[in-house]
């Protein structure tokens, strides 16, 4: 069964140090990988996926397979990237449509 | 405005009466699904549907029931609340294509008492 786990439960760290959020995944095919964010009273909404290879807010995730590792960087934290952040892992193969979480990390950045 | 729209927001309701909270978008998504968010933030895929009359179980058993006549339409039922149904549900629906993002809706806080 695939599972994301997310070691972290609180992560505090001081506005401009660099800040790493980790994502562990179990799973045998090949997965899509993706980061969710949730600010205080706001809605849950993606961050960023695997496959775009992209940089959003200034944070970037590599997927790294050999690790089965997928963590979530950021070189210079800023205050409002205080929030909860999700793991979430799609299996790509067949129909399978749903996204499994993990337990969320809380990032707090502190001035 | 393309949007997701759950409703009620807040609700604090007496152990032993029934409960529907809405879910509805207008995002034009097949796919829709139910989370239940614990205390800890923990989210739990408890329903989903990946079109009209058609639901299945998630990965948390849940004593609610769903139903998908309409596209846009997917509410959740609680036939009889007790104190351990009181939490943060998500409604959430998903885009096809090579995207697979889900948007979410704004949540309703269930408090049974």
């Amino acid at each position: 069964a695939q599972r994301v786990t997310q070691p972290e439960k609180l992560l505090s760290v001081f506005k401009g140090a660099p800040v790493e959020l980790k994502c562990n995944y179990s799973y045998s095919g090949s997965p899509e990988l993706f980061w969710y964010v949730q600010y205080s009273r706001q809605r849950l909404q993606l961050l960023l996926r695997h496959i775009s290879r992209e940089s959003i807010k200034g944070f970037t995730a590599d997927l790294n397979k050999g690790e089965t590792s997928f963590h979530l960087k950021k070189p210079f934290a800023q205050e409002e990237d205080s929030a909860m952040y999700y793991c979430a892992l799609r299996d790509s193969g067949g129909s399978n449509y749903k996204l499994t979480f993990g337990k969320g990390t809380l990032l707090t950045v502190n001035p | 405005e393309a949007d997701i729209y759950q409703t009620p927001r807040y609700l604090v309701i007496g152990t032993g009466k029934k409960i529907t909270l809405e879910c509805s978008q207008t995002m034009g998504h097949d796919k829709m699904y139910w989370y239940q968010q614990d205390p800890g933030m923990e989210l739990h895929l408890i329903h989903y549907s990946y079109g009209v009359n058609s639901t299945e179980k998630g990965d948390l058993s849940s004593e609610s029931t769903v139903s998908r006549i309409r596209t846009e339409h997917f509410p959740l039922t609680l036939e009889s609340a007790r104190p351990s149904h009181t939490s943060q549900y998500l409604c959430a629906s998903q885009t096809g294509g090579f995207s697979y993002e889900q948007y979410f809706g704004p949540g309703t806080r269930l408090t049974v008492t």
